[in-house]
């Protein structure tokens, strides 16, 4: 079956660490986003990348890292430079252009203990 | 200014309402429109695109208002199963490809 995988489903992480979340989809499409989604609020764009090799910076890129190596992966780090990281991660793609819709994964909870 | 606004909620309605959700976007250029639901603690799933004549899809319409700038989402006969987050997605043409989301309107259906 076709989708988008995150791992790990939770990651707990210490203060000062880096951790990578993972995302891979089999669906061939173009683009992959990043979003970040804090208790009551919506989704916050951190990165976004429309093709291989090449990513853009969100709304709140600031403490995050991708890269785009491959169609089928777009892996985050959440660096230490990120102060509060707690939240649910969701990794999404899309086939490019404007209209599209985007599917997403099942997400990743990240908490900092 | 949020780029796409929606009431929070909670909406707490009988089984077999009708209950209406409304958006507002704020750049008159944006080009897509959809409706995504969230359950609690999963992910967002499209539950419909919203274009300028208006969609129905079942129980659903969405209808687009490009003048004033706002999306708005119907829901007739409600059922328990219908409760969830509804979330106002955008996207933007500001030469970023992808999709801004408004805080989401939750719904809950009561028996």
């Amino acid at each position: 079956d076709g989708g988008i995988t995150q791992s790990p489903k939770y990651l707990f992480r210490k203060e000062g660490q880096n951790v990578t979340l993972s995302c891979e989809q089999n669906l061939n499409h173009d683009a992959m986003y990043w979003y970040r989604q804090d208790p009551g609020q919506g989704l916050r764009l951190i990165y976004y990348s429309q093709i291989v090799n090449d990513f853009q910076k969100g709304d709140i890129a600031e403490g995050y890292s991708v890269s785009r190596e491959k169609k089928e992966s777009f892996p985050l780090t959440v660096t230490s430079a990120q102060k509060n990281p707690t939240a649910f991660y969701l990794c999404a793609s899309s086939i490019e252009g404007v209209k599209t819709e985007a599917f997403f994964g099942q997400g990743t909870r990240l908490t900092v203990v | 200014r949020k780029e796409v606004e929606q009431d929070p909620g909670p909406f707490n309605v009988p089984e077999g309402a009708t209950v209406a959700f409304n958006c507002t976007y704020s750049n008159s250029a944006s080009q897509s429109f959809f409706w995504y639901r969230q359950d609690c603690r999963k992910e967002p799933k499209l539950l419909m695109s919203v274009y300028s004549s208006g969609n129905e899809d079942g129980r659903f319409t969405a209808q687009l208002n490009r003048a004033s700038q706002y999306i708005s989402l119907l829901i007739r006969d409600s059922k328990l199963s219908d409760s969830a987050t509804y979330l106002c997605v955008v996207n933007l043409d500001t030469g970023r490809r992808a999709l801004t989301f408004g805080s989401g309107t939750r719904l809950q259906v009561q028996p």
